[in-house]
């Protein structure tokens, strides 16, 4: 089993719909969870983050944590055509040596 | 500010073939990284630096070698490259003292192995 898993997709959505990316986790020693957003042949840019358990919200984007079910979400209000893009959810935590878990990525396109 | 820039942006190689692929980074970070993306395997680590002249292993290390004899750079060796290291290759690097870890990636390089 992947210390994280995330829903594969790829997700289809219309403009203007809510979107929910979701990543599971089975190291209960992960306190940072992020989600970097990859555009097509570019590399990863981190998106948002939160630290420990609770919500963060960020214009349209809210992170989600729920630590006691190991399971993060990022939701995505009024979806954009140019939020089409690869989702991906990483986490750290202390003793994970400087480096981040990735999930495999969600591959997003919203249609205009 | 360049970033992370990393060279060259596509190879194309044949089974046996030897190459370098080189990361540089102007934000004077100490942790640097090399990772490989793959179809619906997300990003995987190879290998990782915490300063300059050390080196160590990530998830699949295995047919790569690296060196970081300089801070802002960080050097991804393949001895004898195999069609299964056809990738995406990501170099990222992190400021100290974070316990977020925030990764700042480069545009990739597309390597194909023949």
């Amino acid at each position: 089993q992947k210390e994280v898993e995330q829903d594969p997709g790829p997700l289809s959505v219309p403009e203007g719909a809510i979107v929910s990316l979701n990543c599971t986790y089975s190291n209960s020693a992960f306190q940072y969870f992020m989600w970097y957003r990859q555009y097509s042949r570019k590399g990863p840019e981190l998106l948002m983050y939160t630290y420990s358990s609770g919500n963060k919200e960020d214009g349209r984007f809210t992170a989600q944590v729920d630590k006691s079910s190991k399971y993060i979400s990022l939701f995505i209000r009024d979806s954009q055509p140019s939020d089409s893009a690869t989702y991906l959810c990483a986490m750290s935590g202390p003793g994970s040596a400087r480096q981040l878990t990735f999930g495999s990525g969600t591959q997003l396109t919203v249609l205009p | 500010n360049a970033g992370v820039t990393q060279t060259p942006k596509f190879r194309v190689l044949k089974t046996g073939q030897s190459m370098t692929l080189l990361c540089a980074q102007d934000m004077n970070h100490e942790y640097m990284y090399w990772y490989r993306q793959d179809p619906g395997m997300g990003l995987r680590l190879i290998h990782y630096s915490v300063g300059e002249g050390t080196t160590a292993k990530g998830e699949v290390p295995d047919g790569y070698n690296v060196s970081r004899l300089k801070k802002q750079n960080f050097l991804l060796g393949l001895e004898s490259a195999a069609p299964s290291q056809t990738s995406v290759y990501f170099c990222a690097s992190s400021p100290p003292g974070q316990v977020l870890n925030e990764q700042f990636f480069g545009p990739g390089t597309r390597l194909t192995v023949l």
